[in-house]
């Protein structure tokens, strides 16, 4: 069985552009979550979307947002890029939907992350 | 004051040891706790997942929840140098997956 898969593993950005990180869950996954990883933060949570809604969010500004599409992949966009921007991104699936008011029983499975750079 | 805490280490040890992993956390409500393992370059994966209090064991590793002093804490038997990866302890808090910064482990041969 194939695991998360994210897409791209590398990236290089300037300040001020856009960039749109992609996700394909664990078949038959319909959860997908996405988090930020740096070192002085760790990970934060950023959203959680099931069944094409967005479920949860995190404390992060409006510039990070997402979807969800129907086969249950789902992108990521931050706009407008800052210096601080420049982290590990991962998307993590799960087959349990979320309980009421988000999140489940933490049993993720993690991508390997897209990696991005701001410049 | 952060939800989850976790010493950051490094903690290196020689192979054979007996590894403590810890994290503190700030609210007597959180009810599920986990710890992850993630190598270098890849995603975080889950190792363990304890309900509520008590101890939890599988294999060479044992997760140990306190409540009364809201104190987890992740052993490692017997430990390898395929254990050198960095730990994670999580919980969920408002339906969010909240993760300590993690603690980098290196097991010496």
């Amino acid at each position: 069985k194939a695991g998360v898969t994210q897409t791209p593993r590398y990236l290089i950005k300037t300040r001020g552009q856009q960039v749109t990180l992609s996700c394909s869950p664990i078949s038959g996954h319909r959860s997908v979550s996405w988090y930020q990883q740096t070192p002085g933060q760790g990970l934060q949570f950023l959203f959680e979307y099931f069944s094409e809604t967005q479920r949860n969010k995190g404390n992060f500004p409006g510039r990070f947002s997402g979807r969800q599409f129907s086969n249950s992949r789902s992108e990521m966009n931050v706009s407008t890029l800052e210096l601080g921007d420049s982290a590990l991104y991962l998307c993590a699936s799960s087959n349990r939907p979320p309980l009421a008011g988000g999140f489940g029983t933490g049993e993720l499975f993690f991508g390997e992350g897209s990696r991005l750079t701001v410049l | 004051q952060k939800e989850v805490e976790q010493d950051p280490g490094p903690l290196s040890v020689p192979e054979g040891a007996i590894v403590s992993l810890n994290c503190t956390y700030s609210n007597s409500a959180f009810q599920y706790f986990m710890w992850y393992r993630q190598y270098s370059r890849k995603g975080p994966e889950l190792l363990m997942y304890t309900y509520s209090s008590g101890n939890k064991e599988d294999g060479r590793f044992t997760a140990q929840v306190d409540k009364s002093s809201k104190y987890i804490s992740l052993f490692i038997r017997d430990s390898q140098p395929s254990d050198s990866a960095t730990y994670l302890c999580a919980t969920i808090s408002q339906g969010n997956l909240i993760f300590g910064k993690g603690t980098k482990l290196s097991v010496k041969p």
